[in-house]
């Protein structure tokens, strides 16, 4: 089973509307770390935001906020206030307690239109 | 901090030859890892390595690849010899602690002719 799934290979959003990139996780370890990252086309792999799995309050980071539903194993990106310069590749990831690698998402590419 | 260092930025070499990528780890870091991307494949990890001892290698695709981590501030990735299907965009990242986000490098683009 794949660890982590994200089904929109492709969305766009008008300028300053929000918009909620999905992914799901699939994990028996009851210690785990969620994590979205963006990918402009420059190449460079940006940290965004980061929910641990005990934590009880959705992360926040500026614009970006991590709806986690841990019953439902999802962890979704809510980036309010598009902007053009968030036009880039998402990536969702998970790093379970036990064996520590990160496992990645497919990826979401957001085209943020004008 | 400077982040995540790795060299070199680009590379091309023919098929054949030996390719070294180079990546210096964030100062006090004690995960690293090796990620390869491939539009077909998307990120794949290599190899990670906790306190410069390499955890789980599964993902190193053959043995014309090799990592090594001889200390803490610094970890090659080799490929000897190099094919045409290794051309990818490799990244290095590492990481404070478990469960903790990482930090990626900014890449190794690697193309073999």
């Amino acid at each position: 089973a794949q660890k982590i799934t994200q089904t929109q290979p492709g969305m766009f959003v008008q300028e300053k509307e929000a918009v909620t990139l999905d992914c799901t996780y699939d994990t028996s370890d009851p210690s785990y770390g969620l994590f979205w990252y963006k990918q402009p086309s420059s190449g460079e792999m940006i940290f965004l935001i980061y929910q641990g799995s005990y934590d009880q309050q959705n992360a926040t980071e500026g614009r970006y906020s991590l709806n986690f539903q841990k019953a439902r194993k999802s962890a979704n990106l809510v980036i309010s206030a598009s902007q053009l310069g968030d036009s880039a590749m998402y990536f969702c990831a998970m790093r379970e307690g036990q064996g520590n690698q990160f496992y990645f998402g497919t990826g979401t590419s957001l085209t943020v239109i004008p | 901090d400077a982040g995540v260092i790795q060299s070199p930025r680009h590379e091309v070499t023919e098929m054949g030859q030996e390719v070294t990528l180079r990546c210096k780890p964030i100062s006090g870091h004690d995960y690293l890892f090796w990620y390869r991307q491939t539009m077909m494949r998307g990120l794949e990890l290599l190899i990670y390595f906790n306190n410069n001892v390499p955890i789980d290698d599964s993902g190193m695709p053959e043995d014309r690849f090799s990592a090594k981590m001889p200390n803490a501030s610094f970890s090659t990735l080799k490929i000897q010899p190099s094919e045409p299907r290794d051309s990818a965009v490799y990244f290095c990242a590492s990481s404070l602690r478990d469960v903790i986000e990482a930090f990626f490098g900014q890449g190794t683009r690697l193309t073999v002719v």
